[in-house]
């Protein structure tokens, strides 16, 4: 079955320690990006990347790290998480550029920051 | 700076009615417009889009209303059922970004 998958879907931790959310696509997609949702904020993208080792910047990365070392894989890395990334995380990947098609998001991650 | 304005941000209507939910966008560069479906607990799900030539796409109960000179596209709901009930976005992006722009979401209810 074509999907996205993360890792976990739901963690409480505590402010300062280092956390790893991870995201797989089975899709052999080349873009993919990490989101947050936040009531009344809507979806803003955190960051993204083009293919294997090309990522960039989306409206909100402060406080985030990405990686992409596999086609397949791109996890977000909080190395020190605080309250304020208390939020819904939604990892996403295509095909191609996003006005080329559909984007596919995973089932979600919700992080409680204490 | 929100680019794509979104509303209402809730919504209600009854069984069998009609839902609309309109945007805005501000970068006359966005060329493709789609929209998400969001059912609790799940990631968002592309439901329907539209690229700035047509004016109008329709598929099955749902269609999108474009009108470019003043920059606004609307999601309309015909014969809503209770199963609709879920958030919708709007979105929208240009060609050759990576970059897919939400609005903030609107929250349908469709009662029986």
């Amino acid at each position: 079955e074509a999907q996205v998958t993360q890792n976990p879907r739901y963690l409480i931790t505590v402010t300062g320690k280092k956390l790893t959310v991870t995201c797989s696509q089975n899709m052999n997609h080349e873009y993919m990006s990490w989101y947050r949702q936040d009531p009344g904020l809507g979806l803003r993208q955190i960051y993204y990347s083009m293919n294997v080792e090309v990522t960039d910047k989306g409206d909100v990365p402060e406080g985030y790290k990405v990686s992409r070392k596999e086609k397949r894989n791109f996890p977000l890395i909080l190395e020190s998480p605080s309250p304020n990334q208390t939020s819904l995380y939604f990892c996403a990947s295509s095909l191609r550029r996003v006005a080329g098609g559909e984007q596919f998001f995973g089932p979600g991650t919700r992080l409680t920051v204490l | 700076q929100q680019q794509v304005k979104q509303s209402p941000q809730s919504l209600i209507v009854q069984k069998g009615g009609i839902s609309i939910i309109n945007c805005a966008y501000e970068n006359t560069a966005f060329d493709y417009f789609p929209w998400y479906q969001q059912f609790p607990g799940k990631g968002p799900a592309l439901l329907i889009a539209i690229r700035p030539d047509v004016s109008e796409k329709k598929e099955g109960r749902f269609t999108i209303s474009f009108n470019k000179s003043a920059k606004q596209f609307s999601l309309h709901i015909m014969d809503s059922q209770p199963g609709d009930s879920a958030t919708y976005f709007c979105a929208a992006t240009g060609a050759g970004s990576y970059q897919l722009t939400f609005g903030k979401g609107t929250k349908l209810s469709v009662i029986p």
